[in-house]
């Protein structure tokens, strides 16, 4: 089983530039969420699916967007990239409501902006 | 809103000492309750979770958790670590107002000297 595979895995991106980091599952799952983890403040919660079709915002939104046409992709996109988006981010997958079932994630993506 | 604290930042212990790591979390409702963690280089996966019943919850690799309601604690406790255990820590409890958003605390780092 691939699990949640991440890509890329590093990526490097100037000011202003716009990239997709892609986030796709094999285990069916409806539940989809993306996180950044910074130093000294864990993870926090950009963007969350509940199913195809269906996004919401989480604790960090702003500057990035998601979309939801399969069950198995959930992209991150970020619009126009700033030096405050410099950070690693997961990709997590579960088969129900996060606050009940075990969430899976990916390997990570670490992002800088210069 | 929900928060969770995890006060020991850094832990430095010898092979075969004993590991407490502390979680506390504000809400004082029904709250559900997961400790992840992180092995170097690699994504994040599930130690243990705590629903109901039991206060006292074993997971895998011999870790378990103790949830005290009266004291909003969960912390993480190993009798005996190995150097296999160096890892980050997080603590993740559900949003009250939100069955689809986990919170998490701000890690632990632990690091097992033989």
């Amino acid at each position: 089983n691939a699990g949640v595979t991440q890509t890329p895995k590093f990526q490097v991106l100037k000011t202003g530039q716009s990239m997709t980091l892609q986030c796709a599952q094999d285990m069916n799952h409806e539940y989809m969420s993306w996180y950044r983890q910074d130093p000294g403040m864990g993870l926090r919660l950009i963007h969350y699916s509940v199913g195809a079709g269906i996004t919401d915002q989480g604790e960090v939104p702003n500057g990035y967007n998601v979309s939801r046409s399969t069950t198995e992709d959930f992209p991150l996109r970020l619009l126009s990239a700033a030096p405050s988006q410099t950070s690693v981010y997961f990709c997590a997958s579960s088969y129900g409501p996060t606050e009940r079932a075990e969430a899976f994630f990916g390997q990570g993506t670490r992002l800088t902006v210069v | 809103a929900q928060s969770v604290s995890q006060h020991n930042h850094h832990v430095i212990l010898s092979e075969a000492a004993s590991l407490e790591l502390g979680c506390n979390y504000s809400y004082g409702g029904t709250v559900n309750l997961f400790w992840y963690v992180q092995y170097p280089g690699q994504h994040l996966q599930l130690l243990l979770k705590y629903f109901s019943g039991d206060p006292l919850v074993k997971g895998i690799k011999g870790f378990e958790a103790e949830f005290i309601k009266s004291k909003f604690s969960f912390n993480l406790r190993k009798p005996s670590v190995q150097w296999s255990d160096t890892a980050e820590y997080f603590c993740a409890v559900n949003d009250p107002y939100n069955t689809d958003k986990l919170i998490f605390g701000t890690g632990t780092r632990l690091q097992v000297f033989p």
